[in-house]
């Protein structure tokens, strides 16, 4: 399977915990995304990284979150402290930078449980 | 801030019907309108348009795409049980590559 893969595919936590998440995009993208989905709405963006450098982040991005791309190729998003408004699918998609057909390529999401 | 609206929210259909989905968007730089179709879990790529007027179809799905009027339409003919599905509509704009997501369509469709 070559497409954008996400581990683990679920977790449940308590209140207060760190939970660690990460995402393999598409083997030759540089380009890495990170979105959160909260039932019956649509992604909503976090962050995204060309190669290693995170170029955006969103002001849902709180202080609690920070995600990496240390090679330039998986990435982590971890949250600290977690809350139960933290519980939602959170879905990481990939592509290759080109210049009009840039399609943004999705994993399975790893959905979080904050109990 | 870019948004983007669709509907109806939900909808049930028959085997056999034909459905329309709409969005519409509000973009500062319009680059591109993308729909992704989400089944329990990744969306998977559909459509990307980024002319008006010109229709992109794969199979018993299409979309156009109208610039002025700030909206796009899928397109599903001769609907099935498998097409049942959030069908979820997205714009880029040209300062950046985040997608804004609409709260998505869902559609069931019934034997």
């Amino acid at each position: 399977d070559t497409g954008v893969s996400q581990d683990p595919r679920h977790k449940i936590t308590k209140r207060g915990q760190n939970v660690t998440f990460r995402c393999d995009p598409i083997s030759e993208h540089n380009r890495l995304y990170w979105y959160r989905q909260t039932l019956g709405q649509g992604p909503e963006f976090l962050t995204y990284f060309q190669n290693e450098a995170q170029l955006e982040k969103s002001r849902l991005l709180s202080d609690r979150f920070s995600a990496e791309r240390p090679k330039g190729s998986f990435s982590t998003l971890e949250i600290q402290r977690t809350e139960q408004g933290d519980s939602a699918m959170y879905l990481c998609a990939s592509s290759l930078a080109l210049q009009l057909q840039e399609t943004q390529y999705f994993g399975p999401g790893t959905r979080l449980l904050v109990l | 801030e870019d948004k983007v609206v669709q509907s109806p929210l939900s909808l049930v259909v028959h085997e056999g019907d034909t459905v329309t989905l709409n969005c519409s968007y509000e973009v500062t730089n319009f680059r591109s309108l993308l729909w992704y179709k989400q089944e329990k879990k990744a969306p998977t790529f559909l459509f990307m348009l980024t002319s008006s007027g010109i229709e992109k179809k794969s199979g018993r799905l299409s979309s156009i795409l109208d610039k002025k009027e700030l909206f796009s339409i899928l397109n599903i003919t001769a609907t099935q049980t498998g097409d049942s599905a959030i069908y979820l509509c997205a714009v880029k704009n040209n300062a950046g590559n985040m997608l804004t997501f609409g709260g998505g369509t869902r559609l069931m469709v019934k034997p």
